[in-house]
């Protein structure tokens, strides 16, 4: 079965600052994976997905990540963080079905 | 497209009744997932369905709940009945093809008292 861990479940920065936000999977297949954010009261939207062809994947708002295949990661980075960015960022897998997994979500908070 | 379409947006109820929640996925999606939100668990994966057809009930928490898919443009999902640890933000999300983006609607807040 298939599995995300987010390590850290706040994360905060200033304002200007590089985003990291750290998921690693688990799969018995290559996965999908996927990176969502959620703003208050609001449902979630993706940012960015990997699906087996480029390592490094861009996504909107200025986010990427890298899958790492060796480190079975699929970090999520900004080089520079905005108020804007503040919300709750969840990585997701899925194998080579429909059924997709959530982490538990990493909530970001930007200073100015 | 207007999106998914969750309703209610919010709703209380008093424990022992039954709630409904109705969901609309995206025309031409395909495939149909009920994710339930608490800060203690994060979000869980419930139910979900493939061409009208339960694939997957695993997550659904007890005979208590339960969810339906008459057809391709409507889905519901039952507690009945309701419980004050039922009280979460419930996510319709749909989908097309395999391993595509899964689209979500803005939620149903539950409040059992």
């Amino acid at each position: 079965a298939q599995s995300v861990t987010q390590l850290g479940s706040h994360v905060s920065v200033s304002e200007g600052a590089l985003v990291l936000l750290r998921c690693n999977y688990s799969s018995s297949v290559p996965p999908y994976l996927f990176w969502y954010v959620q703003y208050p009261n609001q449902g979630l939207q993706l940012l960015l997905k990997y699906t087996s062809a480029a390592t490094l994947v861009k996504g909107i708002n200025g986010f990427e990540a890298e899958f790492k295949k060796s480190e079975t990661s699929f970090h999520l980075t900004k080089p520079s963080a905005h108020m804007s960015d503040a919300a709750e960022y969840f990585c997701a897998v899925s194998d080579n079905t429909d059924k997709l997994i959530f982490g538990t979500g990493t909530r970001l908070q930007v200073f100015p | 497209d207007a999106g998914v379409i969750q309703s209610p947006r919010h709703e209380v109820t008093e424990m022992g009744q039954e709630v409904t929640l109705r969901c609309k996925p995206i025309s031409g999606h395909n495939s149909l997932f009920w994710y339930r939100q608490t800060m203690m668990r994060g979000l869980e994966l419930l139910i979900y369905f493939n061409n009208n057809v339960p694939i997957d009930d695993s997550g659904m928490p007890e005979d208590r709940f339960s969810a339906k898919m008459p057809n391709a443009s409507f889905s519901t999902l039952k507690i009945q009945p309701s419980e004050p640890r039922d009280s979460a933000v419930y996510f319709c999300a749909s989908a097309g093809q395999m391993n595509t983006e899964a689209f979500f609607g803005q939620g149903t807040r539950l409040t059992v008292v």
